[in-house]
Formats: C-alpha cells, sequence, structure tokens
C-alpha cells in the first residue's frame, strides 16, 4: 500500500493570509492526487483531483500542484468558511490510501 | 444534485456482523461509476473498504477483504456493505461515496454520504 504523510498535523494561520499544506507518497503516484477538505460532523468534500485540477464548485482561492511523490494544496486567502482538515488521497495503485490529514486552524 | 445516504444499527456485537445499507438519489446506479465504503477511526484515519461497479466488478481493501462484502441493487437505487466478525476495532464511522475510475489510476470519491457512526460493543 502506498503511504501518504502530510507534514503537519496542525497549521495556525490567520484570516485573509495563505495557508500552504504537503502531502507525500511513498512512491510514485505521478498527478493521481486529490485533495479533501472535511468540517467536523461532516463528510470529505472533494477539492482537487489529477493533483491540480479543481472540483465543480471549489472557489479559486484552492490550488493543488506537485507531481510524483510531493504534492502542495495552497489556499491562497483564508476565509472563516475554510477552517477545517484537509487529506490528500492517492489513486495511482490499488488500494486508494489517504493522508493522516492537516488541521487548519485560526491563528 | 447526487445525494447518498447511510442507515443502519449504531451498534454491533463483537464477531457479529456490520450490515450497512447506502441510498443514491440524484443518479441512476447502473449508468456508471464505482459505489462504495470509506470508513473513518481516530486510530487509522480514512480507510477505503471497498468499491463496486453496477456490473458486479468489485475491488476491494486486501487488508479487509476476508470479511468484507460489498453488494449493489440498481433497481432499488441502493448498495450495501457486510463485514463479518466484528471486533471492537471496526469502530469508526462509515460514509458510503461514489467513485470515479480513471483509466489509467485507481479511485477517486466524488459524492459522499454523511457517514454513521458504527460502534462494536457487547
Amino acid at each position: 500500500e502506498i503511504v501518504m504523510t502530510q507534514s503537519s498535523v496542525t497549521l495556525s494561520v490567520s484570516p485573509g493570509e495563505r495557508a500552504t499544506l504537503s502531502c507525500r507518497a511513498s512512491q510514485s503516484v505521478t498527478t493521481n492526487l486529490a485533495w479533501y477538505q472535511q468540517k467536523r460532523g461532516q463528510a470529505p468534500r472533494l477539492l482537487v483531483y489529477g493533483a491540480s485540477t479543481r472540483a465543480a464548485g471549489i472557489p479559486g482561492r484552492f490550488s493543488g500542484s506537485g507531481s510524483e511523490t510531493e504534492f502542495t494544496l495552497t489556499i491562497s486567502s483564508l476565509q472563516s468558511e475554510d477552517y477545517a482538515v484537509y487529506y490528500c488521497q492517492q489513486y495511482n495503485a490499488w488500494p486508494p490510501s489517504f493522508g493522516q490529514g492537516t488541521r487548519v486552524e485560526i491563528k | 444534485q447526487v445525494q447518498l445516504q447511510e442507515s443502519g444499527p449504531g451498534i454491533v456485537k463483537p464477531l457479529e456482523t456490520l450490515s450497512l445499507t447506502c441510498s443514491v438519489s440524484g443518479y441512476s446506479i447502473n449508468t456508471g461509476y464505482y459505489w462504495g465504503w470509506i470508513r473513518q477511526s481516530p486510530g487509522k484515519g480514512l480507510e477505503w473498504i471497498g468499491s463496486m461497479y453496477h456490473s458486479g466488478k468489485t475491488y476491494d481493501n486486501p487488508s479487509l477483504r476476508s470479511r468484507v462484502t460489498v453488494s449493489v441493487h440498481t433497481s432499488m437505487q441502493k448498495f450495501f456493505l457486510n463485514v463479518t466478525s466484528v471486533t471492537a476495532a471496526d469502530t469508526a464511522v462509515y460514509f458510503c461515496a461514489r467513485g470515479v475510475l480513471g483509466p489509467t489510476s485507481t479511485l477517486v470519491f466524488d459524492y459522499w454520504g454523511q457517514g454513521i457512526l458504527v460502534t462494536v460493543s457487547a
């Protein structure tokens, strides 16, 4: 199984500031990498797939980048509704696997 | 709008079978996509369990394969999860989700249910 590692457990960011979240794969997943946002008591919501393609309805302040083993999700200007937990997921190999999550909290 | 909703018992006794149902609206299951289950627990985070195409093609997680069955009833717009011989380690929030299979990839999940907490306890 490919192990996904998110380097930060928690990220403290002020409203309006930029947040940069990292995700590393234990082997290459090319660009078969997705990001999800999960708020308390809710299901994860797909934000980005293909490492950099925003899902339908996702605001432009969310952007993804990277390939092979190193990936980044950037939130350009944090809004109040963006404080949540973010997960990366590889879908290059079976079984699809998730990172442990990064919580973005208010600084 | 595609909507998924889980249902089933919130408590299951150890060594018994966990059975959940996912009801789908807003999209016909037999049109396409994979339909499956993901669980979330404090200890293991998000863990994909298994997914099934309406034709019967199934993928499942090797870590759970011997205990898991995913099935689909297309005319009822429902799909199901059975996990046998449960232990405390199976306590989790279980999500049903629609999966998109790519030509050179496995599954990414674009629609999820709200989740149902299942506790394994005597």
